[in-house]
């Protein structure tokens, strides 16, 4: 596609639930992030998939978070028994991958799914 | 220890003059810098990239890149109320496949 697309674009849930958040990224792009943003707070590293290397889940918040990306394209945040403190804006970006010098390694992010946990 | 480090603000400006935000960043190797305009309930938006020591222009913008002292800076010519917004600096460290990593962002303010 000719941007990364994230849906839905809100989501309202109940505390307790389980949700699921889509990103596709775009096409050609085989590194892959997750960030969330709290209300005027700066952006939160949570998951990075990089090709078929292992997945940096260095900034995953807790065992209630995972990610997966199938295929190496499309990518699934799922958030397992939603608090009120998993309401933020989830964003996703995606970019080629710096493997040789000078590689153009710009990130390119969604319009961000906004999760509120009621 | 974060590895890039930006002055929060907010910063504020005179519409007409020169913003000037500084980003410093860890002594890694990086090869890649880019700054991101964010605005209010906005997802952050590329504004400029730069891979090599100096200057780089583009419109009203102009990154500066100094890696012998660690700092990237990003110059906004004859700054308007539209820029006003958050910007974020990011840097690819380069080990391996290292991740993209961001500072947490200057606030820029525009005064009319």
């Amino acid at each position: 596609g000719a941007g990364v697309s994230q849906s839905p674009s809100n989501k309202v849930t109940e505390k307790g639930k389980d949700v699921e958040l889509r990103c596709d990224p775009i096409s050609g792009h085989t590194a892959l992030y997750w960030y969330r943003q709290s209300l005027g707070q700066g952006l939160e590293f949570l998951i990075y998939f990089q090709g078929n290397s292992a997945p940096d889940k260095s900034g995953l918040p807790s065992d209630r978070f995972s990610a997966e990306r199938t295929g190496g394209s499309v990518s699934t945040l799922t958030i397992q028994r939603t608090q009120q403190e998993d309401s933020a804006v989830y964003l996703c970006a995606s970019s080629l991958s710096f493997v040789y010098e000078g590689a153009h390694t710009e990130a390119f992010f969604g319009q961000g799914t906004r999760l509120t946990v009621v | 220890q974060k590895e890039v480090e930006q002055n929060s603000g907010p910063l504020s400006v005179p519409e007409g003059a020169i913003a000037s935000l500084n980003c410093t960043y860890s002594d890694r190797v990086s090869q890649s810098f880019f700054w991101y305009r964010q605005y209010s309930g906005k997802s952050p938006e590329l504004i400029m990239s730069i891979y090599s020591n100096g200057d780089k222009e583009d419109g009203r913008f102009t990154a500066q890149l100094n890696k012998a002292s660690q700092y990237v800076s990003l110059l906004i010519r004859d700054s308007q109320p539209s820029d006003s917004a958050t910007y974020l600096c990011a840097v690819n460290f380069w080990f391996g496949n290292e991740k993209l990593t961001f500072g947490t962002g200057t606030r820029l303010t525009i005064i009319p």
